[in-house]
């Protein structure tokens, strides 16, 4: 049973600190790792996607990965109000099989 | 808006009855999934298809459920003799980028 952990939250933060947000995998052979953004009542939408080990960086968004310890991490620096929602990792394995699994997700409140 | 339209958003159905979803897409995306999603919950992988073939299924997923592609465009997902624990949004997604709207069912 491939397991996606997050915390739930709520994670608090100010507006214009850094949120970070965590996730961890057990199945060691992922190889696609996922984070998307979902406002109460809407479906996700993809943040962004990380495939090796190291940092990627969009705008504000930042996902680190590290495959050794089976984690994957996403960074939203300046945090804005707008960017409350809860915030899905997802990791899809390897050996041709395209099926994420999603984390429950965790919560993010940016506070003015 | 990602361009998926999931049709209807929203559906209220008494137990024992068969409810019928569809996803389309404006253009043509090779893989397409289905997944369910309740309250407090990430999305649960039901079914996956690449093109018009359906490669993978849960095993969490009962004969009751079943789902088409045909032509390898729009889709459909078919739950027949609904009970309340089907009650749950049902999201279409094409590759990993572009989610549907989603269709709210409610099973009285």
């Amino acid at each position: 049973q491939k397991e996606v952990e997050q915390n739930s939250g709520p994670l608090s933060v100010p507006e214009g600190a850094i949120a970070s947000l965590n996730c961890t995998y057990s199945d060691r052979v992922s190889q696609s790792f996922f984070w998307y953004r979902q406002y109460s009542g809407k479906s996700p939408e993809l943040i962004m996607s990380i495939y090796s080990n190291g940092d990627k960086e969009d705008g504000r968004f930042t996902a680190q990965l590290n495959k050794a310890s089976q984690y994957v991490s996403l960074l939203i620096r300046d945090s804005q109000p707008s960017d409350s929602a809860t915030y899905l990792c997802a990791v899809r394995g390897a050996g041709g099989s395209y099926i994420p699994t999603f984390g429950r997700g965790t919560s993010l409140i940016v506070h003015p | 808006d990602t361009g998926v339209s999931q049709d209807p958003r929203h559906k209220i159905t008494k137990r024992g009855q068969n409810v019928t979803f569809r996803c389309d897409p404006i253009s043509e995306h090779n893989r397409l999934y289905w997944y369910r999603q309740t309250l407090g919950q990430g999305p649960e992988f039901l079914t996956y298809f690449q093109n018009e073939a359906q490669l993978e299924k849960s095993r969490l997923l009962s004969d009751r459920f079943s789902a088409e592609r045909p032509k390898g465009s729009f889709s459909t997902l078919e739950i027949q003799r609904t009970e309340q624990g089907d009650s749950a949004m049902y999201l279409c997604a094409y590759n990993e980028q572009f989610f549907g709207p989603g269709t709210r069912l409610t099973v009285l």
